[in-house]
């Protein structure tokens, strides 16, 4: 069966500070692969998105960038970190095929720049 | 564009009340429709979905029919517990850019 592991679950880090966090996902090949951000009690916000190893498209402009280094990893990162970085981060995977497949969502990562 | 509206929360009940959560949605052609469920600092879990007109989703006691002619999808249970105390996410499909396209969420509070 498919499993996908986001880390880390919680992170603390200073205005100005970079960041990486990792999303892999396991039992398939090829997935589309999402990184969402959500705000305290707010609804998703997609920030990136990838449909294969290097392709990256980016929802909105913002200090943060994404890689897909392998097929079944996909990692956001930041240079320097903003207060307005704050959030909940969350990556989800869907199957490749297109036609409304679900997408499958990891336990989230809780950001608090300080 | 393509949109998703959900009713607005939170919605408070009392435990073996009926719940109804709307979803109405702007989009061309026939996306496939879900409703996903986050509980308290969780992820998201789909909970059901459809992929076509008068098709019904079903899970946990959830349904949800695909109205094409009203472009809804809302969200019903015939008797909630305090542990559907959640958010609830609509959301719709689009093929084109491989998206999901998300309502803004629907607290949902039971109480005992």
């Amino acid at each position: 069966s498919q499993t996908i592991h986001q880390w880390p679950a919680t992170l603390v880090q200073p205005v100005g500070s970079p960041l990486s966090l990792e999303c892999t996902v396991e039992g398939t090949s090829n997935p589309n692969l999402y990184w969402y951000r959500q705000a305290a009690g707010r609804g998703l916000q997609l920030l990136f998105y990838s449909v294969g190893i290097g392709q990256i498209s980016s929802e909105v402009p913002q200090n943060l960038s994404a890689s897909r280094p392998q097929d079944r990893q996909f990692i956001l990162s930041s240079k320097k970190l903003l207060l307005s970085d704050s959030g909940f981060y969350l990556c989800a995977w869907s199957g490749g095929q297109g036609g409304g497949q679900p997408q499958h969502f990891g336990d989230g990562t809780r950001l608090s720049i300080l | 564009g393509d949109s998703v509206t959900q009713m607005e929360g939170p919605v408070t009940l009392s435990e073996e009340a009926f719940l109804t959560i709307n979803c109405t949605y702007t989009a061309t052609g026939y996306p496939s429709l879900f409703w996903y469920v986050q509980y308290p600092g969780e992820g998201l879990q789909l909970l059901l979905k459809a992929t076509k007109a008068d098709d019904k989703g079903s899970n946990k006691g959830f349904e949800a029919t695909y109205r094409k002619e009203t472009t809804s999808f809302h969200l019903e249970k015939g008797s909630v517990q305090v542990s559907d105390s959640a958010v609830y996410f609509c959301a719709l499909w689009r093929d084109s850019n491989y998206q999901l396209i998300w309502g803004a969420g629907t607290k949902l509070i039971i109480k005992p």
